[in-house]
C-alpha cells in the first residue's frame, strides 16, 4: 500500500545547530506540505509544494526551508534551530489541488 | 485571510450517545470543507468532507452539514463508540480546487467517550 513516512519519529537538538527532517511518499503525489501541530494553535502550514523544483511558503516559513529534488521527497531544514520551534511535524501529500491530504505520523522535535 | 473557529475544545460524551463539534468560518467564498480525524501518536486522517454545493453530507454514523449563509459547519457522530475518541479538525478554504496552500484549520476538538 502507498504511504507516506516521516523520520525520525522523535528528535532532540540544542539551540543553534541545523536539523533535518525526512518526508518519503509512495503516493506518487506532486503536491507535499510541512504542518506544525502545536497546543492552542493546530496544524499550522510551514512550506508546500506542487512538484519537483517547486517551493512556496507558507503561514509560518520563517526559519524553516524546504527543497523538492524528486517526486518522493520533501525534507524539511531547520536553519539554526531554536526554542521556539520545539512542536510536533506533520508532512502531508495530495494528488492534485482539491483532493484530501494524506497526512504522515509525524516528528516530534524538541530544540534544548 | 481565512479564520477558523472550532468548538468545543474538549467534549466529553457517554457511549452510545451523539456528539456535535462546530466550526464557523470568515472568508465568505470559501467552498472545500474537510473533518480530519486524529488518535494519539499519528497524523490526522481524512474522515469525511463537503463542499459548498451541498448542505449535508453523511458517511454511516458520521454527518455533516453546511450553512453557507451563516458561515459554519458541523461534524455530527451518532451512536458514539471507544474508537471515536480522538482530536477532531475542521478546515476551510476559499480557493476553487480546495488546495492545501488555502486550506485553514480549526485548533481541534478532543472527543472523549465515557463507558
Amino acid at each position: 500500500d502507498a504511504e507516506i513516512t516521516q523520520s525520525p519519529r522523535h528528535k532532540i537538538t540544542e539551540t543553534g545547530r541545523q536539523v533535518t527532517l525526512a518526508c518519503h511518499q509512495t503516493w506518487n503525489h506532486n503536491n507535499m506540505f510541512w504542518y506544525r501541530q502545536d497546543l492552542g494553535h493546530g496544524l499550522r502550514l510551514i512550506h508546500y509544494s506542487y512538484g519537483v523544483q517547486d517551493t512556496n511558503k507558507g503561514e509560518v516559513s520563517d526559519g524553516y526551508s524546504v527543497s523538492r529534488s524528486n517526486t518522493e521527497d520533501l525534507p524539511l531544514t531547520l536553519e539554526s534551530a531554536a526554542s521556539s520551534q520545539t512542536s510536533v511535524y506533520f508532512c502531508a501529500s495530495s494528488e492534485m489541488v482539491g483532493s484530501p491530504l494524506h497526512f504522515g505520523n509525524g516528528t516530534r522535535l524538541t530544540v534544548t | 485571510g481565512e479564520n477558523v473557529e472550532q468548538h468545543p475544545s474538549t467534549l466529553s460524551v457517554q457511549e452510545g450517545d451523539s456528539a456535535v463539534i462546530k466550526c464557523t468560518y470568515s472568508d465568505s467564498a470559501s467552498n472545500y470543507f474537510p473533518w480530519y480525524k486524529q488518535e494519539l501518536g499519528k497524523g490526522p486522517q481524512l474522515i469525511i468532507d463537503i463542499r459548498s454545493n451541498v448542505g449535508e453530507k453523511k458517511d454511516q454514523r458520521i454527518a455533516v452539514t453546511l450553512n453557507k449563509t451563516a458561515k459554519h459547519f458541523s461534524l455530527h457522530i451518532t451512536e458514539t463508540q471507544p474508537e471515536d475518541s480522538a482530536v477532531y479538525f475542521c478546515a476551510a478554504t476559499p480557493y476553487s480546487g480546495g488546495g492545501a496552500d488555502g486550506l485553514t484549520f480549526g485548533k481541534g476538538t478532543h472527543l472523549i467517550i465515557q463507558p
